[in-house]
This record gives C-alpha cells, sequence and structure tokens, in this order.
C-alpha cells in the first residue's frame, strides 16, 4: 500500500533563513508527488507537482522540490523563507484513479 | 485555471439535523470528485470517490448511509451528511478532477467547517 511520511510535524525557521521539509513516500509505480500549502481554516493551494522528467521542480512562491527516487524522497525547498510562508505543508502521492494520499503535514513557524 | 467552489463555507447545526456540502467545479467539467475530511490539526483523509451519474466509491470505514454523495451533473457534488452528531464536526474539503490536464490534476475547494452542536 502507499504511504507518505512527513517525519517533521512542527518546523520553526527564522524570516530569510532557508527551508527544507521532508517527504518520503512507498509507492509500487512511478509516483506522481505534490507539495500543497494550506492556512489556517483554508483549502489547499498547490505548490508544485512531479509527473516525470526533469526531478528538480520549481514551483509557485519560490518554492522548489526533488525528485530522488533512490530514496524515495520529495523534499520541498525555499532558500528565503517569508513571514507568510508560515502555514501548513502537506506532500501526497498520487495513485491509481488519480487518488491522492497525503502525508501528516508539516507546520511550519516563521520567526521574525 | 481550474476553480472548484464549496457551499456553504462553514455551517453549525443541531446534532440529528442532516447537513449538506455542495462541490462544484466552475469552469470545468468533472466526472470525478473527492470528498475530504479533516481534523484539527491532521492530514486529510480520502472518504469517497464520486462518479457522475452512478454511485460513490466509499473508503474503507466510511459510513455510506451516514455520508450520502450524489454526483447529478458534471459540475456538481453534494455530501450530506445524515442524523449529524457532534463527532461528525470536521473540514470537509473537495476536489474535482480536471481531464483536461496532464494526469487529470485534481484541483480542491476552500473547504467547509461543520460544526455540530
Amino acid at each position: 500500500a502507499q504511504s507518505v511520511t512527513q517525519p517533521d510535524i512542527h518546523i520553526t525557521v527564522s524570516e530569510g533563513a532557508s527551508l527544507e521539509l521532508r517527504c518520503n513516500y512507498s509507492y509500487g509505480a512511478t509516483p506522481y508527488l505534490f507539495w500543497y500549502v494550506q492556512s489556517p481554516g483554508q483549502g489547499l493551494q498547490l505548490l508544485l507537482k512531479y509527473f516525470s522528467g526533469d526531478t528538480l521542480v520549481q514551483g509557485i512562491k519560490g518554492f522548489e522540490a526533488e525528485f530522488k527516487r533512490s530514496q524515495s524522497s520529495f523534499n520541498l525547498r525555499k532558500p528565503s523563507v517569508h513571514w507568510s510562508d508560515a502555514a501548513e505543508y502537506f506532500c501526497a502521492v498520487g495513485r491509481e484513479g488519480n487518488m491522492l494520499t497525503f502525508g501528516g503535514g508539516t507546520r511550519l513557524m516563521v520567526k521574525p | 485555471g481550474a476553480v472548484v467552489s464549496q457551499h456553504p463555507s462553514w455551517v453549525i447545526c443541531k446534532s440529528g439535523t442532516s447537513v449538506k456540502i455542495e462541490c462544484r467545479s466552475l469552469d470545468f467539467q468533472a466526472t470525478t470528485m473527492f470528498w475530504y475530511r479533516q481534523f484539527p490539526k491532521q492530514s486529510l483523509m480520502l472518504m469517497a470517490t464520486s462518479n457522475e451519474g452512478s454511485k460513490a466509491t466509499y473508503e474503507q470505514g466510511v459510513e455510506k448511509d451516514k455520508f450520502l454523495i450524489n454526483h447529478a451533473s458534471l459540475t456538481l457534488s453534494t455530501l450530506t451528511v445524515t442524523s449529524a452528531h457532534p463527532e461528525d464536526s470536521s473540514f470537509y474539503i473537495c476536489s474535482a478532477r480536471d481531464l483536461r490536464t496532464a494526469y487529470n490534476e485534481q484541483f480542491f475547494g476552500p473547504g467547509t467547517r461543520l460544526t455540530v452542536l
């Protein structure tokens, strides 16, 4: 069965510092991978996705993620965090029928 | 881009009543929509897959008689929480699959917060 693990439940970084959110997946086939962001009480906004091709994927708001098949990882990065990036981040893997399995989420807090 | 709306954005109801939540794809037709449930500070759990013109497919452990799903048109799916109880209080999010996109991406609605008193 497919699964997604986000090892860090909470992360706090200072504004302007770099960020890396970890995501590991378990899936038998080539995965479709996604990162979403959710502000409190809001729905999900897609940051970026990987389907195939270049393993370094650029997204919105200055985010990027790198697919590493050998490590079954799809970590999200941002070189300089802004206070407005404080939110919940979800990694997800697409499976048969295009259904998504979500990780547990990582709550990002940004210190001024 | 593909836009999905939900109505209402929040609802408060008394225990024992039924509540209907609508999910609409505004600028595309969606033969498949998905309903998720999210408890506070937790991840999204898929409840069911809603297929236009046919019965929904429920995930294991989800009571189909309690969470009625109707997908009567290509732009509308509804989730009805029947005889709601306080434990049904949650954030419900829908998504719609856009067949025009590569790999049939899902686009998410803004969510509906249900509080059962």
